[in-house]
Formats: C-alpha cells, sequence, structure tokens
C-alpha cells in the first residue's frame, strides 16, 4: 500500500510570491491534515479536510488556504510569502473516524523563502 | 496551537541502554500516539494506543497509555544506532484533532 505522498519535495521562493503544495493520501484515507514544523515551534497544525471539506482549523493568518478533491488528494497554498513562512510542511492522512484512526505523514515539502 | 509536555527534550546514551520517555497533558486524551522522525524525513508511526492502561510493544519498543489519560510513556530496550532520531507523542481528543509533544532527540553512541 502506498504511503503518503507529498510534492515537491523542496522549493524556494522569493518574499511576496505564492505556492501550492500537492498530498496525495493513502488508498482509502478520507482525512488530509497539513502541519507547519520549524525547529523553535514544532508541529502547529494547519488545516484538515475531510470529504472535500474543512474540518478543523489552526490559528494561522488567511494567507494559508487548502482544498480538497473528491478523490481526496489535497493542495495546500500560501500567497504573499514572508520569510517566517520557511518550514518543512508536512501532510497526513487518516481514516478520518473520530476513533482508531492515526494519522500518517508524508516526507514533507521543504519550503525555502528568501 | 496547544503542545503536550514530552521529556526528556535530549538524550544521549550508549548503545545496548535502554531508553525511557514520557508525555504529560493536563487534558484527558482518548488516543496516544508515538512517531519516530528521521532528518528530513516526515514522523513515521511507531505504536498507537486507544485504551486507558494499555501497554503495547512493537519489537523493542513498548508503549503505555496512562490509567489517567493524561500521560504516556515510551521505552526502548537494548538501544541501536539506527534508534537515532527525534521521538514525538500525540494525543488525540475528540474529532479528528490532534497535539504533538515538542519531541525529544536520541543520540546513540556507538
Amino acid at each position: 500500500k502506498a504511503g503518503v505522498t507529498q510534492t515537491p519535495r523542496y522549493l524556494i521562493k522569493t518574499r511576496g510570491q505564492q505556492v501550492t503544495l500537492s498530498c496525495s493520501p493513502i488508498s482509502g484515507h478520507r482525512s488530509v491534515s497539513w502541519y507547519q514544523q520549524t525547529p523553535g515551534q514544532g508541529l502547529q497544525f494547519l488545516f484538515e479536510y475531510f470529504s472535500e471539506t474543512q474540518r478543523n482549523k489552526g490559528n494561522f493568518p488567511g494567507r494559508f488556504s487548502g482544498r480538497q478533491f473528491s478523490n481526496s488528494r489535497s493542495e495546500m497554498n500560501v500567497s504573499t510569502l514572508e520569510l517566517g513562512d520557511s518550514a518543512l510542511y508536512l501532510c497526513a492522512s487518516s481514516l478520518g473516524t473520530l476513533i482508531n484512526s492515526p494519522l500518517h505523514f508524508g516526507n514533507g515539502t521543504r519550503l525555502t523563502v528568501t | 496551537g496547544q503542545q503536550l509536555n514530552q521529556s526528556p527534550q535530549s538524550m544521549f546514551i550508549q548503545e545496548g541502554e535502554d531508553v525511557s520517555m514520557n508525555c504529560t497533558s493536563s487534558s484527558i486524551f482518548n488516543t496516544w500516539l508515538w512517531y519516530k522522525q528521521d532528518p528530513g524525513e516526515g514522523p513515521v508511526l511507531l505504536i498507537a494506543l486507544y485504551k486507558a492502561g494499555e501497554l503495547t510493544s512493537n519489537g523493542r519498543l513498548t508503549a503505555q497509555f496512562g490509567i489517567t489519560r493524561k500521560d504516556s510513556f515510551l521505552n526502548i530496550s537494548a538501544s541501536i544506532p539506527s534508534d537515532v532520531g527525534i521521538y514525538f507523542c500525540a494525543g488525540q481528543r475528540t474529532g479528528n484533532q490532534f497535539y504533538f509533544g515538542t519531541g525529544t532527540s536520541l543520540t546513540v553512541i556507538p
């Protein structure tokens, strides 16, 4: 069974640009969550999508947005990039049920903003 | 977002030694998870715990779901060099929201 796939693995952007990251969940998983990981802040929750609807949202500005498609694949977009957005962005999928449904992570997209 | 209290923050041990780390929270969780992250990779699920008091093993790894539902422990026996990495705990309450510990960095000295 294929794991969670994130593309691209690495991105370098300049301030003010926008970026789109992609995530393909494990087959059969309907929930996709996005996390930002930085050395100082650890794993910070961005948002979760389930059946094409945003179900949960973290405390990030509106520049961070996402969507989920009917095949459960998800994209995350960051507009007007800032230097502080440099981080490892992790996608995680799960069955999405309320219990017995652990997160399975992809290898992330390393975003560097210069 | 909320983070769990994970300790120790880092550990330096000799190969063959046993390792213990724990995670605590002021809130009750329904599920406890333990992950390992290698440099440049995403976290990999090691053990999932679903019931208070549950003790689960995965090879040399053993984890326990605290009976108060506010803590969890991970033990690694007879450590080897490939155990090096960062270990994270995660707790799940209601809904599909997960809260993560700040991580324990493990270094194994051959």
